[in-house]
């Protein structure tokens, strides 16, 4: 199983109209967790951490679900900007060591 | 001000051959991180640097590829004797310091990548 899954789709979305989307990891013991996002062959950009007891920033709300090692992410009142990838990162310590876990990510398509 | 950059931005290479990467991450950012990914894969993290210490070695794909910093700015991540899976866009991030146990959490700053082929 991987450590980091997100369904790829590609979501289309309507312009104005509400998009989530979930990502599970597989490390109980995983300490951080973030969504970046990237534009088409570009490099990640950080979108925003995810806290416990949830964040939002904007038009953007992202959760954690500690007990269903999930996160999501919700855009709101999407723009045509908003097509990106949406990253889904989680920091885990593995063997002692840290690191970063990066899923696949979600596709968001904004139509007009 | 000015970001991360990464040379070459293109590299088109035998197999076989060595090829040497090179990431100049944002001044005075202490930790540097290198990246990989491969076509319809995720971002894989290969090795991070605190200072000039990478003091976990175990993400590098194989014994083929190595990587080192010097006076806590430059880093160069060398693969030897390329082979076609090598192909991917390497990307190299910074972020201004490792914050304690959470070695990640700080913001990190991607370059653009640099993209290998192995023919």
């Amino acid at each position: 199983r991987k450590e980091v899954e997100q369904d790829p789709g590609p979501f289309n979305v309507p312009e104005g109209a509400t998009v989530a989307f979930n990502c599970t990891y597989s490390n109980s013991a995983s300490q951080s967790f973030f969504w970046y996002r990237q534009d088409c062959r570009k490099e990640p950009k950080l979108l925003m951490s995810v806290y416990s007891s949830g964040n939002e920033d904007g038009r953007f709300t992202a959760q954690l679900n500690r007990a269903s090692q999930y996160i999501s992410l919700l855009i709101r009142d999407s723009k045509l900007s908003d097509s990106a990838t949406y990253l889904c990162v989680v920091l885990s310590t593995l063997r002692g060591n840290n690191r970063l876990a990066f899923g696949k990510g979600n596709q968001v398509v904004v139509i007009p | 001000g000015a970001g991360v950059s990464q040379s070459p931005s293109n590299k088109v290479t035998e197999k076989g051959k060595d090829v040497e990467l090179r990431c100049d991450p944002i001044s005075g950012h202490t930790a540097l991180y290198w990246y990989r990914q491969s076509l319809g894969q995720g971002l894989e993290f290969l090795i991070y640097f605190q200072g000039n210490s990478a003091p976990d070695k175990s993400g590098l794909p194989s014994d083929r590829f190595s990587a080192e910093r010097t006076g806590g700015s430059v880093s160069t991540l060398t693969i030897q004797r390329t082979q076609q899976e090598d192909s991917a866009v390497y990307l190299c991030a910074s972020s201004l310091e490792l914050a304690g146990d959470f070695l990640f959490t700080d913001t990190q700053y991607f370059g653009p990548g640099t993209r290998l082929t192995v023919l």
